[in-house]
């Protein structure tokens, strides 16, 4: 079993749409986790950290579902812009490394 | 402008050769990485550096090294002994140190091409 799996998609969502994600993860030891987002052919960047519960930004929040062992993003009013693959990152214990997913690929249409 | 710098953006190489690609940051982060990112997979751990003069293995550092002389400089080493070389390479930095909040920060990439 993969420690951060995501489902690849793609997801096709209409613009002003919600849209969410999940993420599971097996190291039970990982203490925080991030949503990183990555345009075709460029580097990640990070969308948002996820240490306690969750966490929102805008049209953007992440839950942090301990017992269960997930993370979700959910986008609001999804717009053409947000088109792009979300990674779903957990640290290992001792915070020295990340553990990426495979990442979610999203498309908003017009 | 702080950030983390990578060069050659593009970078095409003949089997047999070495090859190394350059990493630099200006953002005062102890600790440094390299991945590699194939078509459909996710970024792979090829070596980590929490401080100066130390690192260690990732997940895949068969055929590559690397070297930590300078906080700012994480150079990495694409040798004749790894198989399948051809890829997108990310440099990252973070504050590293064990915080729980350690978010990492990338540089724009190499891409590999072996011919």
């Amino acid at each position: 079993r993969k420690e951060v799996e995501q489902d690849p998609g793609p997801f096709n969502v209409p613009e002003g749409a919600t849209v969410a994600f999940n993420c599971t993860y097996s190291n039970s030891a990982s203490q925080s986790f991030f949503w990183y987002r990555q345009d075709c052919r460029k580097e990640p960047k990070l969308l948002m950290s996820v240490y306690s519960s969750g966490n929102e930004d805008g049209r953007f929040t992440a839950q942090l579902n301990r017992a269960s062992q997930y993370i979700s993003l959910l986008i609001r009013d999804s717009k053409l812009s947000d088109s792009a693959t979300y990674l779903c990152v957990g640290t290992n214990f001792g915070n020295e490394k990340l553990t990426f997913g495979t990442g979610t690929r999203l498309t908003i249409i017009p | 402008d702080g950030g983390i710098t990578q060069s050659p953006k593009y970078l095409f190489r003949k089997e047999g050769q070495n090859v190394t690609l350059s990493c630099e940051q200006n953002l005062n982060h102890d600790a440094m990485y390299w991945y590699r990112q194939d078509p459909g997979q996710g970024l792979r751990l090829i070596y980590y550096s929490q401080i100066v003069n130390d690192f260690q293995k990732g997940d895949i550092a068969e055929g590559y090294s690397v070297s930590r002389e300078k906080k700012e400089s994480f150079p990495l080493t694409v040798t004749s002994a790894q198989k399948n070389p051809t890829a997108f390479y990310l440099c990252a930095s973070s504050l590293g140190g064990g915080r729980w909040n350690n978010e990492q920060f990338f540089g724009p990439g190499t891409r590999l091409t072996v011919l």
